[in-house]
């Protein structure tokens, strides 16, 4: 099993449309969780982080964390164009004495006018 | 505050050459990821470092390849005798904490020719 697993999509979704992209992870003492999105040729950029059970709203994203099921997500409401991207969830879990990084393999967004 | 900067941008290395790619990372920041990617894949985990120490060198291929963040001065990303196969964007992210989210720079596109 994937230690984050992520749909790599496409996902497609109508412009002003809601897109729900999901992530799931293995290890139960994850304790922080970030969302990113790449632009294709680009280099990721942090858009959302969560920390606790429960949803955090930033603009037009809404991150959501449920750490009993296992999985965060991101919904994007109204959805536009310039939001088709890839997005990445991220992991961060104590291992050995520091703080581990993973990576999902990304969820790739396509927004159509 | 200027962000992760990395350089340079682009390299063009032929078979067998050094590579030495740079990363900066944002001021305050003592945590330092690099990654490669390959078009159309997800991030791959390379290393992991603090100030003058290796914490987790696990997606490091065994030869060729090694990384340092010494006191004073940029993380050092060296590829030695370069091969075609390793032509792909590497992203280095910096951390202030290791347990908030990473920023990344730009990136460095590296070509062997």
């Amino acid at each position: 099993q994937k230690e984050v697993e992520q749909n790599s999509g496409p996902l497609s979704v109508p412009e002003g449309a809601i897109a729900s992209l999901n992530c799931t992870y293995s290890d139960r003492g994850s304790q922080s969780f970030f969302w990113y999105r790449q632009y294709s040729g680009k280099s990721p950029e942090l858009i959302m982080s969560i920390y606790s059970n429960g949803d955090k709203e930033d603009g037009r994203f809404t991150a959501q964390l449920n750490k009993a099921s296992q999985y965060v997500s991101l919904l994007i409401r109204d959805s536009q164009p310039s939001d088709s991207a890839t997005y990445l969830c991220a992991v961060i879990t104590p291992s050995g004495g520091y703080q581990k990084v993973t990576f999902g393999i990304g969820t790739k967004l396509q927004v159509i006018p | 505050n200027a962000g992760v900067m990395q350089n340079p941008r682009h390299l063009v290395r032929r078979r067998g050459q050094e590579a030495r790619l740079r990363c900066s990372p944002m001021k305050g920041h003592s945590h330092v990821y690099w990654y490669r990617q390959l078009p159309e894949e997800g991030l791959k985990f390379m290393v992991y470092l603090q100030k003058e120490n290796i914490i987790d060198e696990s997606g490091m291929p065994k030869e060729r390849f090694s990384a340092e963040f010494p006191k004073e001065g940029p993380s050092i990303l060296r590829i030695q005798q370069v091969v075609r196969g390793d032509s792909a964007a590497y992203f280095c992210a910096s951390s202030s904490t290791g347990t908030r989210g990473a920023f990344f720079g730009q990136g460095t596109r590296l070509t062997v020719v």
